[in-house]
């Protein structure tokens, strides 16, 4: 079985500071790893993933993300936080062995952004 | 809209109610999802169609939960005998492909369910 594990419920920033979102799972498989995000009111959207190549992965608006297979983590990181991105983040894991298609998601981080 | 559809948006019930949440998800995708989200988790599976079938109803919590997709479109969320423990955020969430390895799932803004 997989499980999510994000340590931290709520983590308030000012604006322009930088932000870690902390992400660590556990699976006996190899993994695919996502984070979602949900803006107040909306639908979660996915932000961005990781599938193979590459640990490092970035999104468009600036966050990134770097698989560690040794630590099983995929901390999620922005270097200058905005307003725009007070949000909550879910970090996700789906194994990738034959015929598994389930996400299993964290708790979610709330990120409020101070101006 | 071409986004994932949920209705109703919100919806009250008494206890031992029978409740249906439905999900248009986007055209053409042949995969859909549901998840239940309580206050404070994540999303936590329910079951998944692939076409018309249930290729997995594992999170299904009990029998009293029910899903149908009959033409491989839009869906429905069949709750009976409703409990206050049902109440919850039911998402919907639709992709291209059979599985969620390849990639992102689209979800809805889901249906916010309140049994008293």
């Amino acid at each position: 079985a997989q499980s999510v594990t994000q340590l931290d419920s709520q983590v308030p920033v000012f604006e322009e500071a930088p932000v870690e979102l902390r992400c660590n799972y556990s699976s006996s498989v190899s993994v695919y790893l996502f984070w979602y995000v949900q803006y107040p009111n909306q639908g979660l959207q996915l932000l961005l993933k990781y599938l193979s190549g590459s640990t490092l992965v970035e999104s468009i608006n600036g966050f990134e993300a770097e698989f560690n297979k040794s630590q099983t983590s995929f901390h999620l990181r922005k270097p200058s936080v905005h307003i725009s991105d007070t949000a909550e983040y879910f970090c996700a894991v789906s194994d990738h062995g034959a015929g598994s298609y389930q996400l299993t998601f964290g708790k979610g981080t709330k990120l409020s952004v101070i101006p | 809209g071409a986004g994932v559809s949920q209705t109703p948006s919100n919806k009250v019930t008494e206890k031992g109610k029978y409740v249906e949440l439905r999900c248009d998800p986007i055209s053409g995708h042949t995969a859909l999802y549901w998840y239940r989200q309580s206050l404070g988790q994540g999303p936590e599976f329910l079951i998944y169609f692939q076409g018309t079938g249930a290729a997995d109803d594992s999170g299904l919590p009990n029998d009293r939960f029910f899903a149908v997709r009959p033409e491989g479109s839009v869906s429905t969320l069949k709750i009976q005998r409703t409990e206050r423990g049902d109440s919850a955020v039911y998402l919907c969430a639709s992709s291209p492909s059979g599985g969620t390895n390849t990639g992102e799932l689209f979800f809805g803004e889901g249906s916010r369910l309140t049994v008293l």
